[in-house]
């Protein structure tokens, strides 16, 4: 069974702050995808990742793969309060097994106070 | 340009009934996959169509099934409903996979 774990699992931090949200898996897999998801609505990509040891910078978002191909991070600096929401990571194509299905990781709760 | 659609957005329905929901996908997308959420699951995989063909499914029992129409739109069915089956569904739609994948804003299915 292909799992993605993230941590944590919650997150209350102050507007301004730093902080790096963590996904990981024993699976290898083929891309890593990134979301945010605000109450009541759909998943909205942030970031796809498909090469072992790629970084990814969205303005004040960096998104890094791992060199296995296994695990994953994003790292947001000076959080807003626009930043709340609940980040989830997806993978595909776990240990070469089928594309066209995410396995998506346990979320993470972020609450960014003004 | 028109984002995926999902109807309805809401639903009530009573344990047994069965329910459809429907899925219109961004314009050219051909991909179209089904998720379910839940508080206690997380996003799991229904299953995904590509020009009107099942190519994946996930593990979930044969009272959920889909279909995907000519023009790309698609529909799940879950018949038989049981209280476990209230969450929100998802449907995706992509133009090509690694690219990353644009959802509706999900139907919120309630059984009682």
């Amino acid at each position: 069974t292909q799992l993605l774990e993230q941590s944590p699992q919650f997150l209350s931090i102050q507007e301004g702050e730093n902080l790096t949200v963590y996904c990981n898996s024993s699976s290898v897999f083929s891309s890593l995808q990134w979301y945010r998801q605000e109450p009541g609505e759909g998943p909205v990509l942030l970031v796809t990742v498909v090469t072992g040891g790629e970084v990814k910078k969205l303005k004040r978002l960096t998104f890094q793969f791992g060199d296995a191909r296994k695990d994953s991070s994003l790292h947001i600096t000076a959080a807003q309060p626009g930043d709340t929401g609940l980040y989830l990571c997806a993978g595909e194509g776990g240990d070469g097994g089928a594309t066209n299905k995410l396995i998506f990781g346990t979320g993470t709760l972020l609450a960014v106070q003004p | 340009k028109a984002g995926v659609t999902q109807t309805p957005r809401y639903l009530i329905k009573t344990r047994g009934q069965q329910v459809t929901l429907s899925c219109s996908p961004i314009s050219g997308h051909r991909s179209v996959s089904w998720y379910q959420q839940t508080p206690g699951q997380g996003l799991q995989f229904l299953f995904e169509y590509f020009s009107e063909t099942q190519r994946n499914k996930g593990n979930f029992p044969g009272r959920f099934s889909g279909r995907q129409f000519s023009n790309s739109r698609s529909e799940m069915n879950v018949s038989t409903l049981e209280l476990g089956d209230s969450a929100l569904y998802l449907c995706a739609s992509s133009l090509f996979t690694a690219d990353g994948y644009t959802f509706g804003s999900g139907t919120r299915l309630t059984v009682v």
